[in-house]
Parts: structure tokens; sequence; C-alpha cells
């Protein structure tokens, strides 16, 4: 079974600064899909980014970014320039590329306070 | 045009009660879930269906019985509400074969059982 772990549980950054969330995985699968979710205190889950195994080139989506090391596992997330409004808690999560299989495996949470 | 709709929003009931939470989603998907978030945040997945057939029932207690009318609707059914049953429950979509098969989340059901 897949497992996905986050060891930071809370990290804050100023605001305007950059900031970095790490996620490491374990799987025996070679395809596979990974996503950060965001989940601001409204509840409501919010994809942040996403990125597929087999490519190598990191995903990058506005000020998001990611660092995915397939052979370390790792799926870190950076969050440039940050905002008031990018506080939340942010998930990692880890989907199967076997049909069948869609289930989201997610890690513990980070939760990101910024500083005014 | 919100794409994926769970109601109600907020449910609050007793503990030996037997309650309901429905899930629509308007986006044309063939696979639709439901995740348990717990106190501490975490979230896990507690079923899945594809086109109207089970297809993941992760070790949940059968207290829990899903049913799917049709592939754009998938509700959740508690019997005997348990303290520990106290949640937000998620409802999900996706479509097999689409890019990234991203999963779109409804906006949670928080159960609170007293």
């Amino acid at each position: 079974a897949q497992t996905v772990t986050q060891s930071q549980p809370e990290m804050s950054v100023q605001e305007a600064e950059t900031v970095t969330l790490s996620c490491t995985y374990d799987t025996s699968e070679s395809d596979y899909y990974l996503f950060w979710y965001k989940q601001p205190p409204s509840r409501q889950m919010i994809l942040v980014i996403r990125q597929e195994a087999y490519k190598q080139q990191n995903a990058t989506e506005n000020r998001f970014s990611v660092n995915f090391q397939k052979a370390a596992k790792s799926f870190s997330l950076k969050i440039s320039d940050s905002q008031l409004g990018d506080a939340a808690m942010y998930f990692c999560a880890y989907r199967s590329a076997v049909v069948g299989n869609e289930k989201l495996t997610f890690g513990t949470g980070t939760r990101l306070t910024i500083i005014p | 045009d919100t794409a994926v709709s769970q109601t109600p929003k907020y449910l609050v009931t007793q503990m030996g009660n037997d309650k309901s939470i429905k899930c629509e989603q308007n986006l044309g998907h063939d696979t639709m879930y439901w995740y348990k978030q717990d106190s501490k945040k975490f979230l896990k997945i507690m079923f899945s269906y594809n086109n109207k057939e089970l297809i993941i029932n992760e070790t949940v207690p059968n207290r829990f019985s899903p049913k799917s009318p049709d592939k754009a609707h998938l509700n959740l059914h508690i019997n005997s509400l348990e303290l520990g049953d106290s949640a937000v429950y998620f409802c999900a979509s996706s479509s097999r074969g689409a890019d990234y098969n991203e999963q779109f989340f409804g906006p949670g059901t928080r159960l609170t059982v007293l």
C-alpha cells in the first residue's frame, strides 16, 4: 500500500517571502500521479498543482512550483511571493495510475500561516 | 453552476440515529468517491463508484452504506451513528481517462454526533 508523509505539521512565512512544504511517499509503482491540495478555513478542497510521475519536468502554476524527485520519492511544494490568501492546510496526495484504484492517498497535512 | 454539491452541509444528530448525506455532480464524470476527514484533519478514502458499480470499499464499518442510483449521484447512509462518526465527509468525482483523472471535491458535510 502507498503511504504519504508530510513531516511539517505547521509552517509559517513572512508575506512576500518563499516557503517550501515537504512531502515524501512510498510506492512500488512506476507510474502514478501526485497532487497538492489546499484547504482554507472554508474547508473546500482546492487543487493547487499536479505532477505525473513519468514527466521529468517539474510542474509550475503561477507562484506555485514543485520539486519532484522520483528516485528519492519526494514531492515538495514551493510557494513564491506568499500572500495572505495562501494561509491554509496543504495536503500532498498520491494516486495510482492503475485503473480501478483511482483513490487519493493523503498526507497528514501542513498548516501554513502567513505573517503580515 | 455548482460542480459537486452535497446536502446537508451541516448535520447534528444523536447517537444511535440513522442519517443520509447526498452528493450530486454535474460534470458528466463517471467515478465518484466518499472521503472522511477526522478531527485531526486526516483525509481517508471510504468508497468509490464507477458507473454505479462499487470499486473501492476501504474497510469501512458496514453501518455505512453507499448508494449510487446513477452516475451523477452518490449517497451515503449511516446507521446507528456513533460518537466516532463525527467528522467532515467529502464527496468527489472524476472522469476515468481524463487528463490526470483530477478529482473535484464537494464542499463537505460536517457531521456531529452527540
